[in-house]
C-alpha cells in the first residue's frame, strides 16, 4: 500500500498569514498520462470532508484561489494564502493512483 | 444539485450486522463509482472500498474484505454497505462519496456520514 505522510503546522497560524502543509508519498503518484494523482481535502469540525485540490494542483469547483497545490511525484504542498477563520479544520492528502486508496493522517490548522 | 443522503445512526451489538444506505440525488450513480470511507473517533480517514453500480463490480481494502459488503440499486439510485460481525473497533462514522464527470480526480461529493456504535 502507498503510505502518505503529512507534516504538522506551527499552530496557531495568525489570521492573514500563509500556511503550507506538506505531504509525502511512499511511491511516485505521477502516472503515464502526465497527471499526478494527489488530492487535498479539508474536514471542518463536525463536517464531512470537502475536496479542495485534485491532480495535485487543480482546484475543485467553488474552492477559493487562496488554496493552491504543488509538488513533484512524491513530495507535495498545499499552500493556504491569507488564512481565515473558515479555514480551520483538518487537512488530508490522499493518493488516487492505485487501490487501496490511502490518506495521510491529517494536519490540523488553528487560527490565531 | 448533487446530494448524498445517508441513513441514520446505528447501534449494533457485537457479532451482529448493520446495513447502511446512501441515496444520491442530482446524479446518476450508474455514471460513477460509489466509495465508502470510515473515520474512527478522533482519527483520520480510511478507505473501505468502492462499487461500480453499473455492473456491481467491487474493490475492497484488504482489511475490509470480510467486514464490508457493498451493493447498489440503480433503480433507486442508492448504494448500500453491510458491516458484518461487528466488533467494538467498528465504531466509527461511515461516509459515502462519489466522483463526478466535472471533477474526475477526487471525491467531489460526500454524504453527511452515519455513526455506527458497537456496544452490548
Amino acid at each position: 500500500d502507498i503510505v502518505m505522510t503529512q507534516g504538522a503546522l506551527p499552530n496557531p497560524v495568525p489570521s492573514g498569514e500563509s500556511a503550507s502543509i506538506t505531504c509525502q508519498s511512499s511511491k511516485s503518484l505521477l502516472y503515464s498520462d502526465g497527471k499526478t494523482y494527489l488530492n487535498w481535502y479539508l474536514q471542518r469540525p463536525g463536517q464531512s470532508p470537502q475536496l479542495l485540490i485534485y491532480w495535485m494542483s487543480t482546484r475543485a469547483s467553488g474552492v477559493s484561489d487562496r488554496f493552491s497545490g504543488s509538488g513533484s511525484g512524491t513530495d507535495f504542498t498545499l499552500k493556504i494564502s491569507r488564512v481565515e477563520a473558515e479555514d480551520v479544520g483538518v487537512y488530508y492528502c490522499q493518493q488516487f493512483l492505485e487501490f487501496p486508496l490511502t490518506f495521510g493522517s491529517g494536519t490540523k490548522l488553528e487560527i490565531k | 444539485e448533487v446530494q448524498l443522503q445517508q441513513s441514520g445512526a446505528e447501534l449494533g451489538k457485537p457479532g451482529t450486522s448493520v446495513k447502511l444506505s446512501c441515496k444520491v440525488s442530482g446524479y446518476n450513480i450508474r455514471s460513477t463509482y460509489m466509495h465508502w470511507v470510515n473515520q474512527r473517533p478522533g482519527k483520520g480517514l480510511e478507505w473501505i472500498g468502492r462499487i461500480d453500480p453499473a455492473n456491481g463490480n467491487t474493490i475492497y481494502a484488504e482489511k475490509f474484505k470480510s467486514k464490508a459488503t457493498l451493493t447498489a440499486d440503480t433503480s433507486s439510485n442508492t448504494a448500500y454497505m453491510q458491516l458484518s460481525q461487528l466488533k467494538s473497533d467498528d465504531t466509527a462514522i461511515y461516509f459515502c462519496a462519489i466522483l463526478i464527470a466535472a471533477t474526475p480526480g477526487g471525491f467531489a461529493y460526500w454524504g453527511q456520514g452515519t455513526l455506527v456504535t458497537v456496544s452490548s
